[in-house]
């Protein structure tokens, strides 16, 4: 156990919908990273906060949102869903801002199929 | 644009056997290597983080090196068993900045008991 919790571990929905993933840092964490794992591909990173402020940015389309919280965890907000965004979404976390010399530790991921 | 390239994709060893797989990266601005090890249905736990040229990091079987100014890693399992089935990634991360890890995409091994 990594101590990073990700809810739901599934969701199912529909295309056109809005769904909200959610993300709690394990304790001591400062930063939060989103990834998503479509099929074939490696992960992609999505999106870095760092203490509550947006820290890098990748591949993340406009559709898609995130925020941290003061109280560290963080949501990521995918709205417009299309058949092409069914993947595994895992968020992870670290002490510092960079990922640099330190590990991250991810959570169990959620497992998103659109329909 | 930062390119992570990882092989073989996939390896099939017997229990026992020793096996080796490889990671590149461009050698330019970096400044850490990540190996992450991925069982099916679970999440990926880091395995090392290196950051220097002849680096070399061992835990248990498994033993990792690293050539920066080549832009490669290797990754060893020594003997291995049926429970070192599972992806293991590497990541490149850059100092020139905010910038993310970029992983490959992984090479899968299988130990066939």
């Amino acid at each position: 156990d990594s101590g990073v919790t990700q809810t739901p571990k599934h969701l199912i929905t529909a295309t056109g919908q809005r769904v909200t993933l959610r993300c709690s840092p394990r304790s001591g964490d400062l930063s939060v990273y989103w990834y998503q794992q479509s099929l074939d591909q490696g992960l992609q990173f999505l999106i870095q906060y760092y203490n509550g402020e947006e820290r890098a940015k990748g591949n993340i389309l406009e559709r898609f949102s995130a925020q941290q919280f003061p109280d560290l965890h963080s949501e990521l907000n995918l709205s417009s869903l299309e058949l092409g965004d069914s993947a595994l979404y895992f968020c992870a976390s670290s002490v510092v801002h960079g990922g640099g010399d330190n590990e991250q530790f991810f959570g169990p991921g959620t497992r998103l199929t659109v329909l | 644009i930062l390119n992570v390239e990882q092989s073989p994709q996939s390896l099939h060893v017997q229990e026992g056997d020793s096996t080796n797989f490889t990671c590149s990266f461009p050698s330019s601005n970096f400044y850490a290597l990540h190996w992450y090890r991925w069982e099916t249905a679970k999440s990926p736990e880091a395995l090392f983080v290196m950051t220097l040229n002849g680096d070399e990091k061992k835990k248990g079987r498994i033993s990792a090196t690293l050539n920066t100014k080549e832009g490669y890693s290797y990754l060893y399992i020594k003997g291995s068993q049926p429970e070192d089935s599972a992806t293991y990634l590497c990541a490149s991360y850059l100092l020139s900045g905010n910038t993310p890890l970029v992983f490959g995409k992984g090479t899968r091994l299988s130990v066939i008991a």
